[in-house]
């Protein structure tokens, strides 16, 4: 069956600009999951989405945003870029809240110039 | 606040030899512990997990880990290492009530010498 989907994969935006970035879960999964990746701060908590509801959110500004659709994909929007918001950003599905058990995505790498 | 310790950045070993890499966490009560691996360029896979009983918990690719209660550790073992295993290795804490919310250790990458 098919795994975690994200798209784009890669993108270079400047300072400023926002960014959209998408998510497909695995068929059957409600929850979806969003991690920061960086070198220098590891693997950060987003946000997690379940049945259109946004039910846990990280320490991150205003500024990055999400939402869930009645399929379970998943977007989230990043607003007013920051060069410090350049990261792997990776998506994770999971069955149901609260398994921990999370499928990830191969990630979506921003660049911001 | 929660927090995961892996105190190794870098561990090299040879094929074939045994492995062990640690994870310390520190977390009010007992939370769901795992252990995911992520080879470069891709997402994380979950190698195991621990919620509650029997403290040895067996996972896939041939890996265990162990949590200890006293010692606030939950290290992962791997009795024989295959070359394939080569990647970085995150530990990771999620309080009971928020499994999905998962607070990541910085990672262990495993170097496998042939």
């Amino acid at each position: 069956k098919a795994g975690v989907t994200q798209t784009p994969r890669y993108l270079i935006k400047t300072r400023g600009q926002q960014v959209t970035l998408s998510c497909s879960p695995i068929s059957g999964h409600r929850s979806v999951s969003w991690y920061q990746q960086t070198p220098g701060q590891g693997l950060q908590f987003l946000f997690e989405y379940f049945s259109e509801t946004q039910r846990n959110k990280g320490n991150f500004p205003g500024r990055f945003s999400g939402r869930q659709f009645s399929n379970s994909r998943s977007e989230m929007n990043v607003s007013t870029l920051e060069l410090g918001d350049s990261a792997l950003y990776l998506c994770a599905s999971s069955r149901q809240e609260n398994t921990g058990e999370l499928f990830f995505g191969e990630g979506s790498r921003l660049t911001v110039l | 606040a929660q927090s995961v310790t892996q105190p190794d950045i870098h561990i090299t070993v040879s094929e074939g030899a045994s492995l062990e890499l640690r994870c310390n966490y520190s977390y009010g009560a007992t939370p769901y512990l795992f252990w995911y691996v992520q080879s470069p360029g891709q997402g994380l896979q979950l190698l195991l997990k621990y919620f509650s009983g029997d403290t040895l918990v067996q996972g896939i690719k041939g890996f265990e880990a162990e949590f200890k209660r006293s010692q606030s550790s939950f290290n992962l073992r791997k009795p024989s290492v295959h070359w394939s295993d080569a990647a970085e290795y995150f530990c990771a804490v999620a309080p009971t009530e928020y499994g999905n919310k998962l607070v990541f250790g910085a990672g262990t990458i495993l170097r496998v010498k042939s």
